[in-house]
């Protein structure tokens, strides 16, 4: 089955850095790759994902990218605001199987310091 | 309701006793997921249902754990004599778009924190 590697575990970075969280997964066959963000005491909501047909997406300050060669997707946060602190998931599915399901990774619990 | 809705939201049980955990998720949509939740961990996969089918269970630790969706919109999932190693947060999620087309966005409900004492 799939597993979903997620690094690093905590970032932390001063308001305006980039912040980056890298992934990487086992499945070859998997093919659509969504990042969530749950703030504290909530529930984790999709902010980005990305399909195996292409190899960036955008989305004003967030962008993902995705090296299928090498099995592995990064979120980049540019502009980093302190509303951005939460913990992020990564995850990883092969939407053409029936079995098998959307599997995250561990997270990571980005901190913004104004 | 506007979001996707699970209740109890705390429930602390004694060992050995059987909980129902309900999910309501958003009106029409097709599918609905239950993940586990561990503290500072990543949501992990139980189950699936398209409308009334379940159609991945693969997830579920063992056979203590069951889940249904009877009538295609409302879920429980079923966990008989719980034991302490049972305690997380149990998430629903729901997606308007049917299994086969991919999972799409899954909007996630609360969660319900089951304590096994």
């Amino acid at each position: 089955g799939e597993n979903v590697e997620q690094h690093p575990s905590t970032l932390s970075v001063q308001e305006g850095d980039s912040a980056v969280i890298k992934c990487t997964y086992s499945d070859s066959a998997s093919n659509y790759f969504p990042w969530y963000k749950q703030e504290l005491g909530k529930r984790p909501q999709l902010i980005i994902d990305i399909r195996s047909n292409v190899g960036e997406k955008k989305d004003q300050r967030i962008a993902v990218t995705l090296n299928k060669t090498a099995k592995h997707f990064s979120l980049h946060i540019t502009e980093t605001q302190p509303e951005d602190s939460a913990v992020y998931f990564c995850a990883a599915h092969n939407v053409d199987r029936s079995q098998g399901n959307l599997i995250f990774g561990k997270g990571t619990k980005l901190s913004v310091k104004p | 309701g506007a979001g996707v809705s699970q209740s109890p939201r705390y429930k602390v049980t004694k060992r050995g006793q059987d909980v129902a955990l309900r999910c309501d998720p958003i009106s029409g949509h097709v599918s609905l997921y239950w993940y586990r939740q561990a503290l500072g961990q990543g949501p992990e996969f139980l189950t699936y249902f398209n409308y009334e089918a379940q159609q991945d269970k693969s997830g579920l630790p063992n056979d203590r754990f069951s889940a249904e969706r009877p009538e295609g919109s409302i879920s429980t999932l079923t966990i008989q004599r719980t034991e302490q190693r049972d305690s997380a947060m149990y998430r629903c999620a729901s997606s308007p778009i049917a299994r086969l087309a991919g999972p799409g966005e899954l909007f996630f409900g609360e969660g319900s924190r089951l304590t096994v004492l």
